[in-house]
């Protein structure tokens, strides 16, 4: 079976440009997380959908982010314009959806995306 | 706000047993995971506690008190590819919003 994965695997970009970050999930996951970790810092949660639907976007830092699941599969996360203070590495997450009592729903994460604003 | 505070490095040798302590302070708490991560690797799911107690998995155990919102993971017979990043997470907002530790980088030496 086939993981998480994301594309690019390294994004180097200038100041003011855009970058669309994409995530394939697990086939049949129907939770998917983005989140971003900045050098030496805690993996950050941006947010989180359950299929199509954003459930929890309240790690979002600004509204130059803009994350979208069409059709509930992959994801696209896109940062328009880019600033210097985004760079990190992006990692996208996916866990099954059993029921929201089951909050032990393990989460597999893809191999992120460096991104460098210079 | 939410918080969790773990060391920013541990060093061991080979063979021995090291513990990564974890303490948060988080509104909403369902449980208490921890991650594994090599250098340019994505971030691998270790163990999950959601009640208080030792989990065991092989080499790995993992504790939690949620009466003094504390934790740990213990890794016992070290090896040099545990040489990683370390991880503890808390699962808050419904159980799906996950919010983790800035990281504990175990160096192993021979």
């Amino acid at each position: 079976e086939a993981g998480v994965t994301q594309f690019p695997s390294h994004s180097v970009i200038e100041k003011g440009q855009t970058v669309t970050l994409r995530c394939d999930p697990i086939s049949g996951h129907d939770n998917l997380y983005w989140y971003r970790r900045v050098m030496g810092k805690e993996i950050k949660f941006l947010l989180h959908f359950v299929k199509e639907s954003k459930q929890d976007e309240s790690g979002m830092p600004n509204n130059r982010f803009l994350a979208e699941r069409t059709g509930g599969t992959y994801s696209t996360l896109k940062v328009q314009p880019a600033e210097l203070e985004d760079s990190g590495v992006y990692f996208c997450a996916s866990s099954q959806a059993t029921g929201r009592s089951r909050s032990s729903d393990t989460q597999y994460f893809g191999p992120g995306t460096r991104l460098t604003v210079l | 706000g939410q918080s969790l505070e773990q060391p920013s490095e541990v060093t061991a040798v080979e063979g021995a047993i090291v513990q990564i302590n974890c303490t948060y302070q988080t509104s909403g708490f369902y449980g208490l995971s921890w991650y594994q991560q090599h250098d340019g690797g994505a971030p691998t799911f270790l163990s999950y506690n959601a009640l208080d107690g030792l989990e065991e998995t092989g080499r790995f155990s993992s504790f939690l008190s949620r009466s003094d919102s504390y934790g740990y993971l213990l890794l016992q017979e070290l090896q040099m590819k545990d040489s990683a990043s370390y991880f503890c997470a808390v699962n808050s907002g419904g159980g799906f919003k996950t919010i983790f530790g800035a990281g504990t980088r175990l160096f192993v030496k021979a």
